[in-house]
């Protein structure tokens, strides 16, 4: 079954405290990409990779890390988390950056 | 910049009433339109999706209309149900790297 796994689905951290979310296709996407959620806000574009080793910024990058060193996986990274990184997030992958999106079923961070 | 505007929810209706759900939107150029579908506890989905002027999104008994001259990509359907309650977005892609996303619908059906 052709899809994007994201794990974990719920997370409780602590402020500091390095974490990373695991983001996967297996549909063979070229493009991948994060976004969070937050109410009223809609969704917002964190990062994006066009492709393996390509990187770039969204528009609230700020305090996240990415890697995509292979074409399959593009997990993200806090590396010291704040309260304000409380959100839910979507992991999303395509076969071109503006091709339909498909998405992860979300994982809701909780950062006290 | 591009920008898209969706009406504030939630939108609250009886089964089998008549959903419209507004969006217009602001963008250069001809941009790919996209109505996306989140269910409770899960990410978004593709519903719909128009990519020139007067083209008919249809999917699942919803439809929409890629509207130029009014810049608008309104959402509706005939006769609501249960299972379609939702968030709904509003998306564009001006064919660049991004989708750009409305701040989401929230439609509630009720029997």
């Amino acid at each position: 079954e052709a899809q994007v796994t994201q794990n974990p689905r719920y997370l409780i951290t602590v402020t500091g405290k390095k974490l990373t979310v695991t983001c996967s296709q297996n549909m063979n996407h070229e493009y991948m990409s994060w976004y969070r959620q937050d109410p009223g806000l809609g969704l917002r574009q964190i990062y994006y990779s066009m492709n393996v080793e390509v990187t770039d910024k969204g528009d609230v990058p700020e305090g996240y890390k990415v890697s995509r060193k292979e074409k399959r996986n593009f997990p993200l990274i806090l590396e010291s988390p704040s309260p304000n990184q409380t959100s839910l997030y979507f992991c999303a992958s395509s076969l071109q950056g503006y091709s339909p999106l498909h998405f992860g079923n979300g994982t809701r961070l909780t950062v006290t | 910049g591009n920008s898209v505007t969706q009406m504030e929810g939630p939108v609250t209706l009886s089964e089998e009433a008549f959903l419209t759900i507004n969006c217009t939107y602001t963008a250069t150029g001809y941009p790919s339109l996209f109505w996306y579908v989140q269910y409770p506890g899960e990410g978004l989905q593709l519903l719909l999706k128009a990519t020139k002027a007067d083209d008919k999104g249809s999917n699942k008994g919803f439809e929409a209309t890629y509207r130029k001259e009014t810049t608008s990509f309104h959402l509706e359907k005939g006769s609501v149900q249960v299972s379609d309650s939702a968030v709904y977005f509003c998306a564009l892609s001006a064919h660049t790297d991004k989708l750009i996303f409305g701040t989401g619908t929230r439609l509630q059906v009720f029997p």
